[in-house]
């Protein structure tokens, strides 16, 4: 099946500072591609939906300004966190479609652990 | 609007034993439902899907799912448990089967096996 990679696996910043997570469909082209955050032990929230060549559409409650997505290509989208504090400590997950035989289902990326000190 | 509640957080059964993972959904349209599995600092990988065929839905590792219209359900089972088997489980609803929907999920299970 298609596959999805994300980078970094881990990360452990400092308050104040950004970091950027990138999400590549290694064998498969994504227009889409989605941006989930996990909260320890709970489950995925959808943050976002990365369009390529346009802007995301975050869902109700996700500030833009704060979390920046860019899909700079076909095959890439990136997640930066600005300015982040400690409750922006999460795992960061993100799909994207393709195909599955002959129909379309998300494929997840392994996930990044984002740990703000 | 949809909506996914599955029903305990934790469950654990012994190696060989049933497992039964639980899930209610909630849409306002006909719900395209499925079932992902999530080992420890990992994505998710789908185990199954219902599209609106049969209701019976067999999936990956043994794993199969019922649609139950009346009773706004689509629970996980699997005849018997494999120690592998351990992980979080999470159901989810979407409008569509395609994968440009968004998918709405539960807050999950986690399954324990023990020997």
């Amino acid at each position: 099946g298609a596959v999805v990679s994300q980078h970094p696996s881990r990360v452990i910043c400092k308050s104040g500072t950004s970091v950027k997570i990138e999400c590549r469909s290694l064998d498969f082209q994504a227009t889409t591609m989605f941006w989930y955050r996990q909260f320890p032990k709970q489950s995925l929230m959808l943050m976002a939906t990365s369009n390529e060549g346009s802007k995301a559409t975050y869902e109700q409650g996700v500030e833009k300004d704060k979390f920046l997505i860019n899909h700079a290509s076909l095959t890439l989208s990136t997640l930066t966190v600005t300015s982040a504090h400690p409750e922006d400590s999460s795992f960061y997950i993100c799909s994207a479609p393709g195909l599955a035989g002959e129909r379309y289902e998300q494929f997840f990326g392994p996930g990044t652990r984002l740990t703000v000190l | 609007a949809q909506s996914v509640t599955q029903l305990g957080s934790h469950v654990s059964v012994s190696e060989g034993a049933l497992v039964l993972l639980r899930c209610n959904y909630s849409s306002s349209v006909p719900p395209y439902l499925f079932w992902y599995v999530q080992y420890p600092n990992q994505g998710l990988q789908l185990l199954l899907k219902y599209t609106s065929a049969a209701t019976l839905v067999k999936g990956i590792n043994g794993f199969e799912a019922e649609f139950k219209k009346s009773e706004t359900s689509f629970h996980l089972t699997k005849p018997s448990a494999h120690m592998s088997d351990a992980a979080e489980y999470f159901c989810a609803v979407s409008e569509a089967a395609g994968g440009y929907n968004k998918l709405i999920f539960g807050a999950g299970t986690r399954l324990a096996v023990h020997p």
